[in-house]
């Protein structure tokens, strides 16, 4: 079936240096692909997206790039933070039945070293 | 402000036993969705709802069903708890845009 891969699963950084996740998607007709930040004990938020008509976006310190030909697109957070450790899922939408959804990737856990 | 909200934020129930999750949201949203969270598995969708009265099954459905009686609520129900439905359970919205708004979930243990 459809998926979403991400990785790492675990990254551990220098607070000040730069972190970036990467995730594939399967289905080349997904067009929608969210980032979403989970804090420890607290709810999955969304911090960015992206179209699949645009090839990048930026807000502030955090990026998301998408290469639509090889279906894979990534997270870059420039500048980190203590703030920035968290869980951070991928997704990309799947038509299902006339209906679409999210397919998830498995989740990066950022760590930001002081 | 969107609020979804769960009804309890830690559950222990026994095996056999019947379970409701319920979920609830302010933002008149058509669409809502029900996922369980373990570490390593990401979220996976058990059930997604766009419309009152109507459900759909996501990638792991057995166990489970939901209703949808009203636009506000969405329940879950586990219709014989198991020790392997031992998770953390997140609700969802979505309106007419595409931005997913999760509850604060429930941390169910099944003993």
């Amino acid at each position: 079936g459809e998926n979403v891969e991400q990785h790492p699963s675990t990254l551990s950084v220098q607070e000040g240096d730069s972190a970036v996740i990467k995730c594939t998607y399967s289905d080349s007709a997904s067009n929608y692909f969210p980032w979403y930040k989970q804090e420890l004990g607290k709810r999955p938020q969304l911090i960015i997206d992206i179209r699949s008509n645009v090839g990048e976006k930026k807000d502030q310190r955090i990026a998301v790039t998408l290469n639509k030909t090889a279906k894979h697109f990534s997270l870059h957070i420039t500048e980190t933070q203590p703030e920035d450790s968290a869980v951070y899922f991928c997704a990309a939408t799947l038509l299902r039945d006339s209906n679409y959804q999210l397919i998830w990737g498995a989740g990066t856990k950022l760590i930001i070293k002081p | 402000d969107v609020k979804v909200t769960q009804s309890s934020r830690y559950l222990v129930k026994r095996t056999g036993e019947k379970v409701f999750l319920e979920c609830v949201q302010d933002m008149d949203h058509e669409n809502m969705f029900w996922y369980r969270q373990d570490p390593g598995l990401g979220l996976r969708l058990i059930y997604f709802s766009y419309d009152v009265k109507m459900k759909e099954k996501g990638d792991i459905p057995e166990g489970y069903s939901v209703s949808r009686e009203k636009k506000e609520r969405f329940s879950l129900i586990l219709e014989s708890a198991s020790t392997n439905q031992t998770s953390m359970y997140l609700c969802a919205s979505r309106g007419r845009v595409d931005e997913q708004y999760f509850g604060p979930g429930t941390r169910l243990t099944v003993t």
